[in-house]
C-alpha cells in the first residue's frame, strides 16, 4: 500500500503569506493526487485532483504541483477563511491520506 | 447537487457490529460511473479510508479492516451500507462516506460520530 506523508504538520501564517505544504508517496502515484481543505467539525473540501486541476469553485490562489512522489500545495495569499487543516490523498491505489496540515494563524 | 448523508446509532459496544447508512439524494446511486467510499477520522486525527464499492456492485476494503468489513449497496433505496464487525474502542471515530468520480472524493455527507463503549 501507498504511504502518504506531509510537512510540514503545522505551519503558523499570516493573511497575505504566501504557504506551501508538501506531501510525499512511499512510491510513485503518477499524477493521482487530491488536496482537501478541513475545516473542524466539517467534512473535507476538495480542492484540487490530479495534482494540479482545481475543483470548481476553488479560489485560484489555490494550486498544486509535481508528479511521481513529490507534490505541493501553493496558496499565493493567504486569506483569513484559509485557516484550516490541509490534507493530501492519493487516488493511484485504493486511497490514503497524509496525516494533514494545520494552518494556523501566527 | 449530490447530497448524502450518514445515519446510524451513535453508541455500540464492544464486540457488536457497527451499522450505517448513506442515503444519497439529488442523483441516483446507480447512475454514472462512481465509487462510494466510507472514510473515519478519529477524534482530533486524521483520516483513514475504510472502504469502497462501484456503482455495479464490486468492492473494495482497506486491507486493515476488510476481516470485519462489508459493504453494500441498495439502488432501490439509492443507500449504501456499512457493517464493521467485533468492534472495539478504536473503532470510535466521525465516520463519512463520499463519492469518488475518478478525480478525488467531490462529494461528501456531514459525518457521523460513533462512539465504541459499554
Amino acid at each position: 500500500d501507498t504511504q502518504m506523508t506531509q510537512s510540514p504538520s503545522t505551519l503558523s501564517a499570516s493573511v497575505g503569506d504566501r504557504v506551501t505544504i508538501s506531501c510525499r508517496a512511499s512510491q510513485s502515484i503518477s499524477a493521482w493526487l487530491a488536496w482537501y481543505q478541513q475545516k473542524p467539525g466539517k467534512a473535507p473540501k476538495l480542492l484540487i485532483y490530479r495534482t494540479s486541476r482545481l475543483e470548481s469553485g476553488v479560489p485560484s490562489r489555490f494550486s498544486g504541483s509535481g508528479s511521481g512522489t513529490e507534490f505541493t500545495l501553493t496558496i499565493s495569499s493567504l486569506q483569513p477563511d484559509d485557516f484550516a487543516t490541509y490534507y493530501c490523498q492519493q487516488y493511484n491505489d485504493y486511497y490514503s491520506f497524509g496525516q494533514g496540515t494545520k494552518l494556523e494563524i501566527k | 447537487q449530490v447530497q448524502l448523508q450518514e445515519s446510524g446509532p451513535g453508541l455500540v459496544k464492544p464486540s457488536q457490529t457497527l451499522s450505517l447508512t448513506c442515503s444519497v439524494s439529488g442523483g441516483s446511486i446507480s447512475s454514472g460511473s462512481y465509487y462510494w467510499s466510507w472514510i473515519r477520522q478519529p477524534a482530533g486525527k486524521g483520516l483513514e479510508w475504510i472502504g469502497r464499492i462501484y456503482t455495479r456492485g464490486s468492492t473494495n476494503y482497506n486491507p486493515s479492516l476488510k476481516s470485519r468489513l462489508t459493504i453494500s449497496i441498495d439502488k432501490s433505496k439509492d443507500q449504501l451500507s456499512l457493517n464493521l464487525r467485533s468492534v472495539t474502542a478504536a473503532d470510535t471515530a466521525v465516520y463519512y462516506c463520499a463519492r469518488d468520480d475518478g478525480a478525488g472524493f467531490d462529494f461528501w455527507g456531514q459525518g457521523t460520530l460513533v462512539t465504541v463503549s459499554s
